[in-house]
C-alpha cells in the first residue's frame, strides 16, 4: 500500500528566504504527483502536477521536482513571502484509471515578516 | 465561474441523525471524490465516482453513502453508523488533475 511522508511537519522561515519542502513515497510505480496548498479552514488549491515521465515543473516562484526511482519529490519556494504561509500537501496517484490520490500529512509553513 | 461548491460550510448534527453534504461542480468533469480530513492527518478517500450512476468505496467508506444521479452532483450522506463523524469533508472533481471544493466542517453535538 502506498504511503506518503512529508518532512518537516512544520517549518518557520524569515521572509525572503528560499526553502525546500520534502515528500517521499514508498511505491515508485506512480502515474503522477500533485502539490497542493491549504489555508486554514479552506479547501485545497492545486499548485503543480508532475507526470511520472517529467523531472520537474515550475510555476512562478515554485518549482517541484520528481525522482520516481528514489521515491522523492521536493517543492522549492523562492523568495518566500508572508502570503506563502499555509500547509503544503503532497499527493501521489498510483492508479491511472481511478486516479486515487494518497496524501501526506502536510508541512505547515510560516513565513515571518 | 467554473468550480466546485460545497454546502453548507458548517453543519451540526445530533448523535443518531443522518446528514447529507452537498457537492456540485460545473467543470464538466466525469470523476468526483469525497475525502475526510482530521487534524494533523492526511486526506482519506471515502467514495469516488468515475461516471454517472456508478461509484466505488474508498479506504473509509463505512458509515457513509453516496449517489451520483447527475454529472454535476455527488452528495455524501453521513449516517448514524459512522462512529466518529466530526471532521472536515472535502469534495473534488477531476479533469487532468484533481480540483477541490471549499469543504464542509461537520460537528456532532
Amino acid at each position: 500500500k502506498q504511503e506518503v511522508t512529508q518532512i518537516p511537519a512544520a517549518l518557520s522561515v524569515p521572509e525572503g528566504e528560499n526553502l525546500v519542502l520534502n515528500c517521499s513515497f514508498t511505491d515508485s510505480a506512480i502515474y503522477n504527483l500533485q502539490w497542493f496548498r491549504q489555508d486554514p479552514g479552506k479547501g485545497l488549491t492545486s499548485l503543480l502536477l508532475i507526470q511520472s515521465s517529467q523531472r520537474e515543473q515550475t510555476s512562478g516562484r515554485l518549482n517541484a521536482s520528481l525522482d520516481k526511482s528514489s521515491g522523492r519529490s521536493t517543492l522549492y519556494i523562492a523568495a518566500s513571502q508572508p502570503g506563502d504561509s499555509a500547509t503544503y500537501l503532497c499527493a501521489v496517484n498510483s492508479g491511472a484509471g481511478s486516479y486515487q490520490l494518497t496524501f501526506g500529512k502536510g508541512t505547515k509553513l510560516s513565513v515571518i515578516p | 465561474d467554473g468550480g466546485i461548491t460545497q454546502s453548507p460550510k458548517y453543519l451540526f448534527r445530533k448523535e443518531g441523525q443522518n446528514v447529507t453534504l452537498s457537492c456540485e461542480q460545473n467543470l464538466n468533469h466525469d470523476a468526483m471524490y469525497w475525502y475526510r480530513q482530521d487534524p494533523g492527518q492526511g486526506l482519506r478517500l471515502i467514495y469516488y465516482s468515475q461516471i454517472v450512476n456508478d461509484f466505488q468505496k474508498g479506504d473509509i467508506a463505512e458509515g457513509y453513502s453516496v449517489s451520483r444521479e447527475k454529472k454535476e452532483s455527488f452528495p455524501l450522506t453521513v449516517t448514524s453508523a459512522q462512529k466518529n463523524p466530526t471532521a472536515f469533508y472535502l469534495c473534488a472533481s477531476r479533469g487532468g488533475e484533481q480540483f477541490f471544493g471549499p469543504g464542509t466542517r461537520l460537528t456532532v453535538l
